[in-house]
Order: structure tokens, then sequence, then C-alpha cells
């Protein structure tokens, strides 16, 4: 157990919809990231937040936004979706940007029907 | 700019034999290296890591790699390998220009074969 939590799990919705991803950091850990695993993409760096900022920017599309809240829980929200946002979205943190650990959740699993 | 190539998206070894997984990475500013493991259905998990002292790195269950700067490489070896080894394999590189996010390479999955 890496001590990072998403929710939910599992998620299947439909073409067009929304869609909020939740992710807990490890206790004490300032700085979150997101990332996309798809087979075709391999595993894409999204975003990074540092202490309720964004600090760093990946392949995130503008239908995709984040937010990192003063509890230091962050979400991931999808919009608009496709069908080829259908991946496995990682949660991660550490506690400093500085060659620190990243420690990752166990994923959500998105699929878009 | 920083990235990793991974050498082979599949690599099949006996139980018992040398697991080499190779890596090469660019980064335009001394970088720290990674190699996450991710057995089906998990999240990824740390296997060691270089951050600019030993070169040579030890990590969980017999892993370890040698960062080798003229060569640009941190290959992935352990002496021999188990069953238990099978899995998706990460090499993941990261500096100060990325804001200390990890770039992956496309992975490698490692076969041990009885």
């Amino acid at each position: 157990d890496s001590g990072v939590t998403q929710t939910p799990k599992h998620l299947i919705t439909a073409t067009g919809q929304r869609v909020t991803l939740r992710c807990s950091p490890r206790s004490g850990d300032l700085s979150v990231y997101w990332y996309q695993q798809s087979l075709d993409q391999g595993l894409q760096f999204l975003i990074q937040y540092y202490n309720g900022e964004e600090r760093a920017k990946g392949n995130i599309l503008e239908r995709f936004s984040a937010q990192q809240f003063p509890d230091l829980h962050s979400e991931l929200n999808l919009s608009s979706l496709e069908l080829g946002d259908s991946a496995l979205y990682f949660c991660a943190s550490s506690g400093s940007f500085s060659g620190n650990t990243i420690y990752f959740g166990e994923g959500s699993w998105l699929t878009v029907v | 700019a920083q990235s990793v190539t991974q050498l082979g998206s599949h690599v099949s070894v006996s139980e018992g034999a040398l697991v080499l997984l190779r890596c090469n990475y660019s980064s335009s500013v001394p970088p720290y290296l990674f190699w996450y493991v991710q057995y089906p259905n998990q999240g990824l998990q740390l296997l060691l890591k270089y951050t600019s002292a030993a070169t040579l790195v030890k990590g969980i269950n017999g892993f370890e790699a040698e960062f080798k700067k003229s060569e640009t490489s941190f290959h992935l070896t352990k002496p021999s390998a188990h069953m238990s080894d099978a899995a998706e394999y990460f090499c993941a590189v990261s500096n100060q220009d990325s804001g200390y996010a990890l770039n992956f390479g496309k992975g490698t999955s490692l076969l041990v074969t009885p």
C-alpha cells in the first residue's frame, strides 16, 4: 500500500459526459501528479500540483482540468469524454519535487462507451 | 527536454537466468532516474532510483541498476530471475526543467519461463 488513495477504482460512462477522479496523497505529501496510462500512448504525464498551485503541465487536453484543494487532495476533471479517453488514470504524490520518490496510487479505470 | 528509451518491449528469460532490461535517457540537465514495476491490475511500485549519489543503485527484490553518464544508460539487472518477477517494468527520468515530474519510457514486459 503506497498510501495514495484514488476513487473510484472503476468507472464506466458515455461519450460526451463529464467525470471527476479523486486523489488523496500520502500523509504530508505536498506534491500531486496525474498520469494517464493507455495501450497506445503508454504512461503520459498530465499535470502536477504543489501545495495547491499548478507546478508543471504535460500532455493534458483542454477538456481536462485538475485542482488541488487546501487539504491537499486533488481532483482530475474530464469532460466531453471521447472513446479515446478510456484509460487508467494514476495519481501520485511526493514530499517535494527535488527528486523525492513519487508514490503511485492503484489507479482509476475509466471506460468510455 | 528529457526522455527515456527502453530497448525491447518484451524480454523473456528462464527462471534463474540473468535479467537485463535496458534504458537509455536523454536530459539537458543532470537527471534523476527511476525504475518502476507494475504487476497486473496494480499501480506502479518503485524498484530503485538514482539521485546523483552512488552510480550503482540497489533496489528491492534483488534488482540493481548502474548509472553510466558516458553511455546515457541506466540498465536494470537481477542476477537470478524468479517467476514472481514477471511484470511490466518502466524506466523514468526527471529533472529540474520538468518540475521533477516523471517522464516514462514505453515499458518492457518481462516474461519468466520455468
